[in-house]
């Protein structure tokens, strides 16, 4: 079985400051690993995804994940919050031989402050 | 190029009563799959169609029937709403079926069950 857990129902930082918004898995075989971003009343965005390769993986927005595969972590991170980064983030991960069938994380409120 | 579509964006329903949710992609997609959102959960998946003429169940199908209509369009029945089937519904759709794939989501169908 797979599974994904965010840590953290809240996540709260001031514009300008680095912020991180934790993922661990866990996933028989490699995992494929994505952050997607949902606004109010909105469907949701992809912005990165790890596949294999580079464990940094850059995305949309100035977004960016580090891959641990020691540590089952694949957390998000910006060097400088905005205001319009507010939103909720979800983690997902697939498995090789489960191919699409994702599993979500619950997802993490991010909210940057002016 | 309109992404993910769906249709409607609200609905309420009465105990007992029948809907259709309509989703449609105009990306010319192979997979397409239907999500369910609760508070403070993260999608889950009820059903998915990783081809044209394939549908399968995901990890909450009861309560829930799909027909993928053809490539383009990919639509959720409730035969007989029930509270507990309150939730927002987000269609999402891939290219292929592969883990690695990323999935577009549609802005979601608001759905309350009285």
């Amino acid at each position: 079985a797979q599974s994904v857990a965010q840590p953290e129902d809240q996540v709260n930082v001031a514009e300008g400051n680095p912020l991180t918004v934790k993922c661990t898995y866990s996933v028989s075989g490699n995992p494929y690993l994505f952050w997607y971003v949902q606004y109010p009343n909105r469907g949701l965005q992809f912005l990165l995804k790890y596949i294999t390769g580079d464990n940094l993986v850059k995305g949309s927005y100035g977004f960016e994940a580090e891959f641990n595969k020691s540590q089952t972590s694949f957390h998000l991170k910006k060097p400088s919050a905005l205001v319009s980064d507010s939103a909720l983030y979800f983690c997902a991960v697939r498995a090789f031989t489960n191919a699409g069938k994702s599993t979500f994380g619950d997802g993490t409120t991010l909210t940057v402050k002016p | 190029n309109a992404g993910v579509t769906q249709t409607p964006k609200f609905q309420v329903l009465k105990t007992g009563q029948s809907m259709t949710l309509q989703c449609a992609q105009d990306m010319n997609h192979n997979s397409m799959y239907w999500y369910r959102q609760d508070p403070g959960m993260g999608l889950r998946l009820i059903y998915y169609s990783a081809s044209e003429g394939t549908t399968d169940k995901g990890e909450v199908p009861n309560g829930y029937n799909v027909s993928r209509l053809n490539k383009r369009e990919f639509s959720l029945r409730l035969e007989s709403a029930a509270p507990s089937q309150t939730s927002v519904y987000f269609c999402a759709s891939s290219e292929t079926w592969l883990a690695g794939d990323t999935q577009y989501f549609g802005p979601g169908t608001r759905l309350t069950v009285l």
